[in-house]
């Protein structure tokens, strides 16, 4: 069975500082994963995939996220927040040779001016 | 826009009556997901299909739910006899093998909100 846990409901930021929204993950088969951006009204986006490659692994609008096996984590980062970045993130697994997602209840990042 | 497509985006309905959702997966993608999002939770998996082949069900989706892919094109997803429990937001996604690297990325819709009353 696979599971993830979000440790943070929610992150508060000042543009320009440092983005870390951290993510632990349980999986019986090495993983594949993925963090998803959801902007109010919009669907979900992919911003970064994991998959048994480099485990620093570089997304789009700057955020990266780095894999751990030996702390089963997969947090995601950004040097500088910006106010488009406001929405809620989302850290997903997928063990290997299955289909299916499995989400994590999400992190709610705000950014302030 | 070749990107996935569901309609309507918002429904509202009363208990006991019967919904249908429809999704457009991007073109030539060969799998398509149904996921369901209540408030303050991520997506959870409902069921998903290769091309018309309905390949696995989540023990979310009880009886009252069925999911078609007819043609391995559009599919749809109905609600039978719906409870307020059902109300949720149902997000639909599509994914392709890529080559020889198979990472199934699956690309998501905006999702159909559903509120029963």
């Amino acid at each position: 069975a696979q599971s993830v846990t979000q440790l943070d409901s929610h992150v508060s930021v000042s543009e320009g500082t440092p983005v870390l929204l951290r993510c632990n993950y349980s999986s019986s088969y090495s993983p594949s994963l993925f963090w998803y951006v959801q902007h109010p009204n919009k669907g979900l986006q992919l911003l970064l995939k994991y998959t048994s490659a480099a485990t620093l692994v570089k997304g789009i609008n700057g955020f990266e996220a780095e894999f751990k096996k030996s702390e089963t984590s997969f947090h995601l980062t950004k040097p500088s927040a910006h106010m488009s970045d406001a929405a809620e993130y989302f850290c997903v697994v997928r063990p290997s040779g299955y289909s299916t997602l499995t989400f994590g209840k999400g992190t709610m990042l705000l950014v302030s001016p | 826009d070749t990107g996935v497509s569901q309609n309507p985006r918002h429904k509202i309905t009363k208990r006991g009556q019967n919904v249908t959702f429809r999704c457009d997966p991007i073109s030539e993608h060969n799998r398509l997901y149904w996921y369901r999002q209540t408030l303050g939770q991520g997506p959870e998996f409902l069921t998903y299909f290769q091309n018309e082949a309905q390949l696995e069900k989540s023990r979310l989706l009880s009886d009252r739910f069925s999911a078609e892919r007819p043609k391995g094109s559009f599919s749809t997803l109905e609600i039978q006899r719906t409870e307020q429990g059902d109300s949720a937001m149902y997000l639909c996604a599509s994914s392709s093998p890529s080559g020889l690297a198979v990472s199934y990325e699956q690309y998501f819709g905006p999702g159909t909100r559903l509120t029963v009353t």
